[in-house]
């Protein structure tokens, strides 16, 4: 099947770094959504990209949708501690009404 | 909106019971997915439903049932709990099938032993 990719699998920064993440598939994919979840909650949605090339930002995050439509990146900049968390993408898989998540990057940020 | 409400937040079950957990969007949301999680793992789509009346199977669709008789409510059956069936569930929902951001629950966490 369709697997997302993402990399690093966790990160620990220092507060003030700037982060960056990264989802790679082999397939191509109509949507990539970032989500940040947090101890005990469900994922919330950070930034949706629609088209190919697009590079959107919500604030101190930027993501961008792969030219080749297989990939995405998420970067955060100077991070801070309520940062901390695990960070997904999502794909929505072409011709269908299905989502494939990636693996998550945990990041955690020292004072 | 309360949006995405999931009961209960903790069950535990003991293998062979069955139980429905449930769920609930108050935003005239077409679809709506159940994923379950597993440490160290991404989410998993379980089953998945783009309007009243109409479901379909996930990636991982086995000893779960599903029905969607409204726009609001989603509930996910277990008909016979197996400890491989312990994980975090949570549902989500959004506009519209294809290309539309979803909005998740808070989640139901189960044990079944």
């Amino acid at each position: 099947g369709q697997q997302l990719n993402q990399s690093p699998q966790s990160m620990f920064i220092q507060e003030g770094e700037d982060v960056s993440m990264n989802c790679t598939s082999s397939s191509i994919f109509n949507t990539w959504l970032w989500y940040k979840q947090e101890p005990g909650e469900g994922p919330v949605l950070l930034i949706a990209l629609y088209k190919a090339g697009e590079l959107t930002s919500n604030g101190r995050l930027t993501a961008q949708f792969g030219i080749t439509r297989k990939d995405s990146f998420l970067n955060i900049s100077a991070s801070i501690p309520s940062d901390v968390g695990i960070y997904f993408c999502a794909g929505s898989i072409p011709g269908t009404y299905k989502y494939i998540f990636g693996t998550g990057t945990r990041l955690k940020v020292l004072a | 909106n309360a949006g995405v409400t999931q009961t209960p937040k903790f069950q535990v079950l003991k293998t062979g019971q069955s139980m429905t957990l449930q769920c609930a969007q108050d935003m005239n949301h077409e679809y709506m997915s159940w994923y379950r999680q597993d440490p160290g793992m991404g989410l998993r789509l379980i089953h998945y439903s783009v309007g009243a009346g109409i479901t379909d199977q996930g990636e991982v669709p086995n000893g779960y049932n599903v029905s969607r008789s409204t726009t609001e409510d989603f509930p996910l059956r277990l008909l016979s709990a197996a400890p491989s069936q312990t994980s975090v569930y949570f549902c989500a929902s959004s506009p519209s099938g294809r290309s539309y951001e979803q909005y998740f629950g808070p989640g139901t966490r189960l044990t079944v032993t």
